[in-house]
């Protein structure tokens, strides 16, 4: 069971360039998330997913823009990165757009941005 | 304004000691919280959730967390803690259909 799936696991970018992180579930899960972790700040919300063909901001969207390709797809763009945009991103699904749902996590993107 | 908050950044304990990790919450209406475990290169994995009922849950790995409404708290526990146990630990609040994350705890395992 591949479960989450993002690629690539590593990437390195010179400020202005652009790149898409790529997510994929095979678990049939309506909703999708895309989250950023950096040190003392926990996992924060970039955007959402609740169904296919519907994509809404979370708590720091700024510099980012997502596409839910399809129900297994949700993928994470960064038009042109900044250094502030180093971190690791966390790809994650659940079956429904409901609090009471498990959110099942990808392995994660560690983005260092020069 | 922080949702969930912990307030330890890092334990130490030793093979075999138990370990307890706080988590306090702010929300108005009936909280539903979560403990996520994250092995070092990995992602999150979910170690127990509360929603209603029973304020002692039970979790994987030997895990158990005990809600508490009068302390807003919602701390995990484990008696006997193992060397696998080393990882980073988040407590989360479900607020409108999202999760919001505390920091997390950084967990050491000395022999």
């Amino acid at each position: 069971n591949a479960g989450v799936t993002q690629t690539p696991k590593f990437q390195v970018l010179k400020t202005g360039q652009s790149m898409t992180l790529q997510c994929a579930q095979d678990m049939n899960h309506n909703s999708m998330y895309w989250y950023r972790q950096d040190p003392g700040m926990g996992l924060r919300l970039i955007y959402y997913s609740a169904s296919e063909g519907t994509t809404d901001k979370g708590e720091v969207p700024n510099g980012y823009n997502v596409s839910r390709l399809n129900k297994r797809e949700f993928s994470l763009r960064l038009e042109s990165a900044a250094p502030s945009q180093t971190s690791v991103y966390f790809c994650a699904s659940s079956p429904l757009s409901d609090y009471k749902n498990i959110q099942y996590f990808g392995a994660g993107t560690r983005l260092s941005v020069l | 304004a922080q949702s969930v908050t912990q307030p330890d950044i890092h334990i130490t304990v030793s093979e075999g000691a138990s370990l307890e990790l706080r988590c306090n919450y702010s929300y108005g209406a009936t909280p539903y919280l979560f403990w996520y475990v994250q092995s070092p290169g990995q992602g999150l994995q979910l170690l127990l959730k509360y929603f209603s009922g029973d304020t002692l849950v039970q979790g994987i790995k030997g895990f158990e967390a005990e809600f508490k409404r009068s302390q807003s708290s919602f701390n995990l526990r484990k008696p006997s803690v193992h060397w696998s146990d080393a990882a980073e630990y988040f407590c989360a609040v479900a607020i409108d259909y999202k999760l919001s994350f505390g920091a997390g705890t950084t967990v050491t395992v000395r022999a």
